[in-house]
């Protein structure tokens, strides 16, 4: 069984300034995918980036970059240069290539201040 | 706009009713994903179709059901509603039936059990 586990219920940080958001995984698939997700007060799921398990290069996409650490099964999201549009709540989710499903962790509520 | 639809997107109901949450997916996409997300939790999978046929369920109860139609629009059936069903149910198609990248989710429907 897959298991995501974001240990940090919330985050707060001000505008401008850089965040991390932590995620552990736990999986017996060797191929596997992880993601962060946002969810604004929209309420919306957004994909913000993503992990392919086989590539050592960690993914970036503008402001927002990871730190995967496959050995300890570490998934952490940074957020640079912060925005008031970032405030939401983020998710770390994680999916294998033999099934389609992804398992979610239980969120972490991100508020940036002006 | 992530190409899903979902409807309704807000429903009331009372105890022991029954509803049909439906979901079109994008264009092409042949997996429909459906998940709850309740108060303070994180998105629970519940049961996944590829292409008409079930291919993964997860923590589904069995007062809930679900099918894939041949134009790939999925059902969500939810009977004998309890108080504890009131959350956000959410859809989400990927292209394929495996794990090969994201899902794109809709709206959401938010449901009420009064």
């Amino acid at each position: 069984a897959q298991t995501v586990t974001q240990s940090q219920p919330e985050m707060s940080v001000q505008e401008a300034e850089t965040v991390t958001l932590s995620c552990t995984y736990d999986t017996s698939e060797n191929n596997y995918y992880l993601f962060w997700y946002k969810q604004p007060p929209s309420r919306q799921m957004i994909l913000v980036i993503r992990q392919e398990a086989y590539k050592q290069q960690n993914a970036t996409e503008n402001r927002f970059s990871v730190n995967f650490q496959k050995a300890a099964k570490s998934f952490s999201l940074k957020i640079s240069d912060s925005q008031l549009g970032d405030t939401a709540m983020y998710f770390c989710a994680q999916g294998g290539t033999s099934y389609g499903k992804l398992t979610f962790g239980q969120g972490t509520i991100l508020t940036v201040h002006p | 706009d992530s190409g899903v639809t979902q409807t309704p997107k807000h429903l009331i109901t009372a105890t022991g009713q029954r509803v049909t949450l439906r979901c079109s997916p994008r264009s092409g996409d042949l997996s429909v994903y459906w998940y709850q997300q309740s108060l303070d939790q994180g998105l629970q999978f519940l049961i996944h179709y590829y292409n008409g046929e079930e291919r993964a369920k997860g923590n589904i109860l069995e007062r809930f059901s679900a099918q894939q139609f041949p134009d790939l629009h999925s059902e969500l059936n939810l009977s004998s509603l309890e108080l504890g069903d009131s959350a956000l149910y959410f859809c989400a198609s990927s292209a394929h039936g495996g794990g090969t990248g994201e899902l794109f989710f809709g709206e959401g429907s938010r449901l009420t059990v009064l």
